[in-house]
């Protein structure tokens, strides 16, 4: 057990929704990152919040958003769903100046 | 441009022997890397780094060997056993802590 929690662990929508991924960081870390695991991919990296603000920022698409708030657990939005934005979204987190970083159980999204 | 790259998606090995897994990298300012296991339904697990400084770090059955004039790592599995079956990828952060860049994935399977 990493220590790092995502919620829901499955998700099944509809094209055209929005969802929402939550991710609670390892005790007394302060960054968190997210991540993106489609098909037959490697890991590809989304966006990274540090105690609360912006980063670092990867391949995100416009449709969507993040936010890290002040008791540091992060939330992923991916609004305007559309079929290939079906994957794993996991959340890592550390303590902002090292290296590993430790990863959540993902939450395989579903886009029907 | 894949900047990590593991050019072997699946490797078989018998319990007991060597399992070898290669990983190779474009930038030569890249100076840390990581291995994580993956198991499915589950994240990415940290399991052993090597710094550029060192050529060599060793956890129980798990060495990680750095050939830095190569830009190439390998990592050794010895003696393999059937609970190492999983994929596993190797990492570099672009600076300390930033993302996470993963080369695509190795599946082992080791077979009884």
């Amino acid at each position: 057990d990493s220590g790092v929690t995502q919620t829901p662990k499955h998700l099944i929508t509809a094209t055209g929704q929005r969802v929402t991924l939550r991710c609670s960081p390892r005790s007394g870390d302060l960054s968190v990152y997210w991540y993106q695991q489609s098909l037959d991919q490697g890991l590809q990296f989304l966006i990274q919040y540090y105690n609360g603000e912006e980063r670092a920022k990867g391949n995100i698409l416009e449709r969507f958003s993040a936010q890290q708030f002040p008791d540091l657990h992060s939330e992923l939005n991916l609004s305007s769903l559309e079929l290939g934005d079906s994957a794993l979204y996991f959340c890592a987190s550390n303590s902002g100046n090292q290296e590993t970083q430790y990863f959540g159980p993902g939450t395989r999204l579903l886009v029907l | 441009d894949q900047q990590v790259k593991q050019n072997s998606p699946s490797l078989s090995v018998q319990e007991g022997r060597i399992s070898i897994l290669n990983c190779d990298y474009t930038n030569s300012m890249f100076d840390y890397f990581l291995w994580y296991k993956k198991y499915p339904a589950e994240g990415p697990t940290f399991l052993i780094s090597i710094s550029s400084i060192k050529d060599k770090n060793e956890d129980g059955r798990f060495t990680v060997f750095l050939n830095k004039s190569a830009k190439h790592l390998s990592l050794h599995i010895v003696p393999s056993q059937p609970g190492d079956s999983a994929v596993y990828f190797c990492a570099t952060p672009n600076n300390q802590g930033g993302k996470l860049i993963f080369g695509q994935g190795t599946e082992l399977s080791v077979k009884p």
